[in-house]
């Protein structure tokens, strides 16, 4: 099966800043990966699909790039709002999985 | 608008069966192309898929919960099920069930619901 790793694990950052958090696969995936963020009591919400398509709603200073094993989200300019949990996830095979996670707290 | 709700005991006791349903609406869960997963967080920690049934009949399972998975759909009731059989208190998790399509990532999610494994 295809293992994700995401880091960093936590990030510190302030409003406006610019933010990256990295997933690598196993194996490649194409780019057939999406990313979540997680606020606590809530389930995820999509935020890119096909590794760099923005989900319809999400503000355009998210966005994703990669293909490959080699994933990045970027936050061009964070938010209150974004200090949150990411997850990477795979869907390339039939067997899913999730990154580990990176918290995004504030400095 | 497509929504997915999860429902069972809160509680289940160890080496018993926990069992979950996902009741669909806005959507029927026999459409074409869809499949019906289950995902689960344990408190605190991150997020690990437990398996999906596609709208075929045909379902996967994370290697690791195979042996005690089983997932099935009830097309009458527009539901699909989850049993995880043998459980222990690392099983302990809040469940979601999500519906995603073909060569897409799991769009919809319920909002999930807490399992306790104590006696």
């Amino acid at each position: 099966d295809i293992q994700m790793t995401q880091s960093p694990s936590t990030l510190s950052a302030s409003v406006g800043d610019r933010v990256t958090i990295t997933c690598r696969a196993s194996q490649s995936i194409s780019s057939w990966l999406a990313w979540y963020q997680q606020k606590p009591g809530k389930a995820p919400k999509l935020l890119i699909y096909k590794a760099s398509s923005l989900e319809s709603g999400v503000p355009s200073r998210f966005s994703g790039s990669g293909s490959g094993t080699e994933f990045t989200l970027t936050i061009s300019s964070l938010q209150p709002d974004d200090f949150a949990t990411y997850y990477c996830q795979q869907y390339n095979s039939y067997l899913w999985t999730f990154g580990q996670g990176t918290k995004v707290e504030i400095k | 608008q497509l929504q997915l709700q999860e429902s069972g005991p809160g509680l289940v006791k160890p080496s018993e069966t926990l069992s979950l349903t996902c009741t669909v609406s806005g959507g029927s869960i026999s459409s074409s192309s869809y499949y019906w997963g289950w995902i689960r967080q344990p408190p605190g920690k991150g997020l690990e898929w437990i398996g999906s049934i596609y709208y075929s009949g045909s379902t996967y399972y994370n290697p690791s919960l195979k042996s005690r998975v089983t997932i099935s759909v009830d097309t009458s009731k527009n539901q699909f099920s989850l049993k995880l059989s043998s459980v222990t208190a690392a099983d302990t998790a809040v469940y979601y069930c999500a519906r995603a399509r073909s060569y897409d990532p799991p769009r919809g999610w319920g909002q999930g619901t807490l399992v306790t494994v104590s006696s």
